[in-house]
């Protein structure tokens, strides 16, 4: 089955640790993406990649860091640093940068 | 800048029509785009149109644009309790940041039986 996944479904965090949430994609496509959505919010839009060994900044990219080794793989990790990191947090893929976005099924952090 | 509005909430009784609503603010918009997320899953890509056209029909859900007024409906014909969800519209935005779609709040729909 081709498809994007994400794990863990759901994480739980203690304040001042990071976390890192996996993305991994079959559908051989180039470019990926991660959003956050809170309650009641549409998706602010975190990092995004546009090929392997490349990535950039979205809106909302403060405390977050990500890595893009593998054409596959697009883990993000929630730093310390991310003042208010409790949301659910989406993961998406395109053929190419601006190409139609295919979504993950979501890891929902929650921070105690 | 760049926003995407929806109204939040939408009732209706099964077997209606659902008529979700969504403006615009980009005129550069291409693509056009609605999604359906069901409580604590992903977004599912349900339909998108192209800014040329007027219309997009796909079974019971038919797709309206209104390029001059930047207003998009999404409307499900007999809808099925199944149907309850959240609906995100979104456009394809060439400012801003790359690669960027905009999203609304999401218009939250309820069937009642």
């Amino acid at each position: 089955d081709g498809g994007i996944t994400q794990s863990p479904k759901y994480l739980f965090r203690k304040e001042g640790q990071n976390v890192t949430l996996s993305c991994e994609q079959n559908l051989n496509h180039d470019a990926m993406y991660w959003y956050r959505q809170d309650p009641g919010q549409g998706l602010r839009l975190i990092y995004y990649s546009q090929i392997v060994n490349d990535f950039q900044k979205g809106d909302i990219a403060e405390g977050y860091s990500v890595s893009r080794e593998k054409k596959e793989s697009f883990p993000l990790t929630v730093t310390s640093a991310q003042k208010n990191p409790t949301a659910f947090y989406l993961c998406a893929s395109s053929w190419q940068l601006r190409d139609t976005q295919y979504f993950g099924p979501g890891t929902r952090l929650t921070v105690l | 800048g760049e926003d995407v509005e929806q109204s939040l909430f939408l009732s209706v009784r099964e077997g209606d029509s659902s008529v979700i609503n969504c403006t615009y603010t980009d005129s550069s918009s291409t693509y056009l785009y609605w999604y359906k997320q069901e409580p604590g899953a992903g977004l599912q890509l349900l339909t998108y149109i192209f800014s040329n056209m007027d219309m997009k029909q796909d079974q019971r859900l038919t797709v309206l644009l209104n390029k001059k007024d930047k207003h998009l409906s999404l409307r499900i014909a007999d809808t099925q309790t199944g149907d309850s969800a959240i609906y995100f519209c979104a456009e394809k935005n060439y400012g801003g940041s790359q690669g960027n779609l905009i999203f609304g709040k999401g218009t939250k729909l309820s069937v009642k039986p």
